[in-house]
């Protein structure tokens, strides 16, 4: 398998909803991420999970909170977002930097499309 | 602090042209560049990935170089096709210690013309 899966492909969600963006892998990647893309830009980094730990936050505002139950699974739980936090989200994963091997190829999922209305 | 440019931002050629994308960055020190191709509202795709210490990757039609002196790597597209219209982004990894992160360029809009 070498594929990255994310659910759901489209989320509308109200203001004071809290929704969740799952995202799932079985390559045996042990990195993991989050990327935030607003139209016509290229992926920004929002968070990093290396052995189902958080190794980076980008200073991403606490109404996005990651989760990484085991080394197959990301969530991202979203929680009273604004509008502008409107844009296509996207998983990937690959192997951490420090894992003995020189393959650091990363693979994207094909992105949860949210609307904050 | 590595940076990663892409030009042109955009290029409209017609159908079985032969084209490079180009990509450049400042600091050499880097694991691997990996070029991706992204379709309207998709996620992206994993076209070819080139290690730090490899020249070049080819599959199918596509085929990149890596030249790591220069700062410069390029996405050579052979008889180009309708089909191969995205945006095509390169991303470099950086070699900083404790660092999980890729630096990618602004991207190539390309449009291929029946």
């Amino acid at each position: 398998d070498t594929e990255v899966t994310q659910t759901p492909k489209h989320l509308v969600m109200g203001m004071t909803n809290k929704k969740s963006l799952k995202c799932e892998q079985h390559m045996g990647h042990r990195a993991m991420y989050w990327y935030k893309q607003k139209a016509k830009k290229p992926p920004e980094l929002m968070f990093v999970y290396s052995y189902e730990k958080l190794s980076i936050n980008e200073s991403v505002p606490s109404r996005f909170s990651p989760e990484c139950p085991n080394s197959s699974l990301l969530n991202l739980h979203l929680h009273a977002l604004q509008p502008e936090d409107s844009a296509l989200y996207l998983c990937a994963s690959s192997q951490p930097i420090l894992r003995d091997t020189t393959n650091y190829g990363y693979t994207f999922g094909s992105g949860t499309r949210l609307t904050v209305v | 602090k590595q940076e990663v440019t892409q030009i042109p931002a955009a290029l409209s050629v017609p159908e079985g042209e032969n084209l490079v994308l180009n990509c450049s960055f400042t600091d050499s020190a880097i694991y691997n560049l990996q070029w991706f191709r992204q379709d309207p509202g998709k996620g992206l795709t994993s076209l070819l990935l080139i290690q730090s210490s490899q020249r070049e990757q080819t599959s199918g039609r596509l085929n990149a170089s890596l030249d790591k002196s220069s700062g410069r790597s390029t996405l050579y597209i052979a008889a180009s096709q309708p089909g191969d219209s995205a945006t095509y982004l390169c991303a470099a990894k950086p070699i900083i210690q404790g660092a999980q992160k890729l630096v990618f360029g602004q991207g190539t809009r390309l449009t291929i013309n029946p």
